[in-house]
């Protein structure tokens, strides 16, 4: 079974809807992120939560909202959809309690692809 | 600003030669490095990390990677390709203080037969 799981996995919209991209976690990692994947940017991070009570805005948030429902879930939302938020999605996790510390890997989930027409 | 330098958008090798995917890096401090692969249709899988200590660092699936300070680069190598190689290698950089990673933009490994 996958530790992150994102859905749904494909998504066309048109402009102007509401759309809801989730993420849930079965890792027990406490951080999130939500990327998004454009060709030729690498991944830019929307936004990203150390706890439910702890959320933060990323480098592009602009456009976009999120909800830690619980530790294992977070969902990313897309209030007004417009075409340049077409892209790829990806929802993370990592643990800081590692033997690494602060810095350990991140785990991804599969990714939804986003098309707003 | 912190930023993570991929230089090379496309590469393509033959299966059985040699690989080298560079990464450079703009940051203050001892950064943390690490290096993921995205195969098509998935997410990111971590291939190796450099915290401190022995500047050449394994990874899984024969990869390795040398961190030289003196270059800001932390390359990643592989000794003779496989077919299976062939998919998206993203280089990144933990941002000291913040608990956040960034990212450079990818190197598509092509492997030809």
């Amino acid at each position: 079974d996958a530790d992150v799981t994102q859905t749904p996995r494909n998504r066309i919209t048109k402009t102007g809807k509401r759309i809801m991209l989730e993420c849930s976690q079965t890792k027990g990692h406490d951080r999130m992120y939500w990327y998004r994947q454009d060709p030729g940017l690498g991944l830019r991070l929307i936004y990203y939560s150390f706890d439910v009570k702890d959320i933060n805005k990323g480098e592009i948030s602009d456009g976009y909202s999120v909800s830690r429902q619980a530790q294992a879930k977070f969902s990313l939302s897309l209030e007004s959809a417009i075409p340049n938020q077409t892209a790829l999605y990806f929802c993370a996790t990592s643990d800081p309690t590692g033997t690494s510390g602060s810095y350990n890997e991140q785990f991804f989930g599969p990714g939804t692809r986003l098309t707003v027409l | 600003a912190q930023s993570v330098t991929q230089p090379d958008i496309h590469i393509t090798v033959s299966e059985g030669a040699s690989l080298e995917l560079r990464c450079n890096y703009s940051y203050g401090a001892t950064p943390y490095l690490f290096w993921y692969v995205q195969s098509p249709g998935q997410g990111l899988q971590l291939l190796l990390k450099y915290f401190s200590g022995d500047t050449l660092v394994q990874g899984i699936k024969g990869f390795e990677a040398e961190f030289k300070r003196s270059q800001s680069s932390f390359n990643l190598r592989k000794p003779s390709v496989h077919w299976s190689d062939a998919a998206e290698y993203f280089c990144a950089v933990g941002v000291r203080g913040t608990y956040k990673y960034i990212f450079g933009t990818g190197t598509r490994l092509k492997v030809l037969a």
